[in-house]
């Protein structure tokens, strides 16, 4: 079973549109990333949560919400989707223990979602 | 100027090259330093990751670093088609507690 797990894998969805999108891991791990990729622009982060109560703003959060339900479950929300948000979105986890090591951050395999 | 810099490719080449894959940085501050390479419709893997100067090895791979160039290379000897994926550099400013800024990633496809 994969470690780290999102759903849905594909979404179509039309403008203004509220969705969810989710991820979940069984690492054990207390970070979490959600991040998306665009052609050219690579990954950008979203937002990061560190634990449970510590949510954080990444680089380009406007118009995006999360909500880290448990250690293990970390949501992302759209809550008025626009086309410019049609992307690959992921999610990511890391362990602090192993900071040392440079941040390794394990991806889930990505949504796809489309807004039209 | 974006703060990592990474040539998208796609880059082709056949089986048994020797691949070279190449990262620019402005920030000085970055300390760590990853390669995560991603196959269509996966998520990011890590393939390998180094601390401050210097190369470091790892079977058919190795990762070299220049922080007074502020350049990272990652180097793929014997190229296999299985090495056909998406290389994505990253880097941070410390090992923990910080987030990953990521280059653009290079496509690379290894040919029979």
């Amino acid at each position: 079973d994969a470690d780290v797990t999102q759903t849905p894998r594909n979404r179509i969805t039309k403008t203004g549109k509220r969705i969810m999108l989710e991820c979940s891991q069984t690492k054990g791990h207390d970070r979490m990333y959600w991040y998306r990729q665009d052609p050219g622009l690579g990954l950008r982060l979203i937002y990061y949560s560190f634990d449970v109560k510590d949510i954080n703003k990444g680089e380009i959060s406007d118009g995006y919400s999360v909500s880290r339900q448990a250690q293990a479950k970390f949501s992302l929300s759209l809550e008025s989707a626009i086309p410019n948000q049609t992307a690959l979105y992921f999610c990511a986890t890391s362990d602090p223990e192993k900071a040392g090591f440079g941040e390794t951050q394990y991806f889930g395999p990505g949504t796809r979602l489309l807004v039209l | 100027q974006k703060e990592v810099e990474q040539d998208p490719g796609p880059l082709s080449v056949p089986e048994g090259a020797i691949v070279s894959l190449n990262c620019t940085y402005s920030n000085s501050a970055f300390q760590y330093f990853m390669w995560y390479r991603q196959y269509s419709r996966k998520g990011p893997e890590l393939l390998m990751y180094t601390y401050s100067s210097g190369n470091k090895e790892d079977g058919r791979f190795t990762a070299q670093v220049d922080k007074s160039s502020k350049y990272i290379s990652l180097f793929i000897r014997d190229s296999q088609p299985s090495d056909s994926a998406t290389y994505l550099c990253a880097m941070s400013l410390t090992g923990g507690g910080n987030k990953l800024t990521f280059g653009t990633g290079t496509q690379l496809k290894v040919e029979l």
